[in-house]
């Protein structure tokens, strides 16, 4: 099973958006609508910010939005904050017997 | 609320097995839809899915870690025990449990434990 493919770094300024692309195959992100999406500061355990591709888990901020289109998951950031810089992982369930597998990160930085 | 905690020892020999357990709380685990897994970062490094235990004993693992992976749960205990054979230096990471909601994602992590291995 591969990593979903992720750009190893995105970067945007204060206020602007920015979007992360993790792509698949019809095994796992084309095939199914069960993409997350985590972020991770330095030291910190992952925290899932994305589910079901689009949804929200209470008390994450709307400024964060997913998408999926054809074997690519979107996450965008708008408004970016200096407290965005992190990690961002993807993650997709998938018809293998692993039915899980993660994305490469990605670094967002805001300058 | 749902809280996890990763347990075990911080330095391991090359070859000796590693046991890893996973103290949880706020959730059972005979729930139905409801998991476990075991996720690890080696340092600077992406995250790795390992192995994850559902509800109904359903075992799954990563491919590339089966041979040496088990992972078990003692639903009276509200823990997840994970077992890693035969460990080298590269196996370095910290360990991270986390549940897992209705089979599609993990909504609730344990803070990591970080597991060195060296002689």
């Amino acid at each position: 099973q591969s990593a979903l493919t992720q750009p190893a770094s995105v970067s945007g300024s204060p206020g602007q958006s920015i979007t992360i692309s993790c792509t698949g195959t019809s095994s796992d992100v084309g095939g199914y609508n069960y993409v997350s999406w985590y972020q991770q500061h330095p030291g910190k355990a992952p925290k899932l910010m994305i589910y079901d591709v689009s949804n929200r888990p209470s008390g994450v901020s709307n400024r964060f939005s997913g998408s999926k289109s054809g074997n690519t998951a979107s996450l965008t950031i708008s408004g970016l904050q200096a407290e965005d810089e992190a990690d961002y992982y993807c993650s997709s369930y998938t018809s293998s017997s692993t039915l899980e597998v993660f994305g490469t990160g990605t670094k967002v930085t805001v300058l | 609320q749902i809280t996890l905690k990763e347990s075990g020892p911080t330095l391991v020999k090359p070859t000796q097995t590693l046991t890893l357990t996973c103290t949880f709380s706020g959730f059972s685990l005979s729930t139905s839809g409801v998991g476990v897994g075991w996720i690890r970062q080696p340092p600077g490094k992406a995250l790795e899915w390992l192995a994850l235990i559902y509800w109904n004993d359903d075992k799954r693992y990563s491919p590339s870690l089966k041979s040496r992976l088990t992972i078990t749960k003692d639903t009276s205990k509200n823990q997840v025990v994970l077992t890693m054979t035969n460990m080298d230096p590269v196996d370095t990471a910290t360990y991270y449990c986390a549940h897992r909601r209705l089979m599609r994602y993990f909504d609730y992590w344990g803070q990591g434990t970080l597991v060195t291995v060296s002689s």
